[in-house]
């Protein structure tokens, strides 16, 4: 079956600027997961939802950064005045429950100009 | 918060070597420790679920050992080929997972 796909694959937007990251999860996963990988760091942990409620959003690093899941299926994140900092691989993992297995997308890879 | 620790951050060795990768955490309390592989512009691939002490997992010529009583892991690759050649994450699983800085491996022809 399908798995977790992100959109867009990259994105290249200037300092200051609005962007959107979308995660479709594998259906059926009522978990799904934020994570953002800067460079030389492992991935780390931003917000996650279950269902429709973000469950744990303590990993957002302030607020600039925003998620939402309005029908419990896909997400976006949303991250205003973006800044150079900002650059990293943003990754979506889903999975059955939160003691379950999480299925990773490809992530997205947000560069900050 | 519970800090992951890899070592070492990168290793580069030639095709036909084995190599070790260790993972290191401060506490039990978890459903389970993850081995990912992860390729640039990939998703990352899950090697092994780890959830008892003493757990021992094989796949191939990669495998992996848990001591959840000394907070550690270590994953084994035997003969490494160039297709190995990627990042080794390990991660604690609580209600979210918590990851290591990874280890990044090279293998040359």
């Amino acid at each position: 079956g399908a798995g977790v796909s992100q959109t867009p694959s990259n994105k290249v937007t200037e300092k200051g600027k609005y962007v959107e990251l979308r995660c479709d999860p594998i259906s059926g996963h009522t978990a799904l997961y934020w994570y953002r990988q800067s460079l030389g760091q492992g991935p780390e942990f931003l917000i996650y939802f279950q269902g429709t409620g973000a469950a744990d959003d303590s990993g957002l690093p302030n607020d600039r950064f925003f998620a939402v899941r309005p029908e419990g299926s896909v997400s976006t994140l949303k991250i205003q005045r973006t800044e150079r900092g900002d650059s990293a691989v943003y990754l979506c993992a889903s999975s059955l429950t939160p003691e379950h297995e999480q299925y990773f997308g490809p992530g997205t890879r947000l560069t900050v100009t | 918060i519970l800090n992951v620790e890899q070592s070492p951050q990168s290793l580069h060795v030639q095709e036909g070597d084995s190599t070790n990768f260790t993972c290191s955490f401060p506490s039990s309390n978890f459903y389970a420790l993850h081995w990912y592989r992860w390729e640039t512009a990939k998703s990352p691939e899950a090697l092994f679920v780890m959830t008892l002490n003493g757990d021992e997992k094989k796949k191939g010529r990669i495998s992996a050992t848990l001591n959840t009583k000394e907070g550690y892991s270590y994953l084994y690759i035997k003969g490494s080929q160039p297709e190995d050649s990627a990042t080794y994450l390990c991660a604690l699983h609580t209600d979210k997972l918590i990851f290591g800085t990874g280890t990044r491996l090279q293998v040359f022809p």
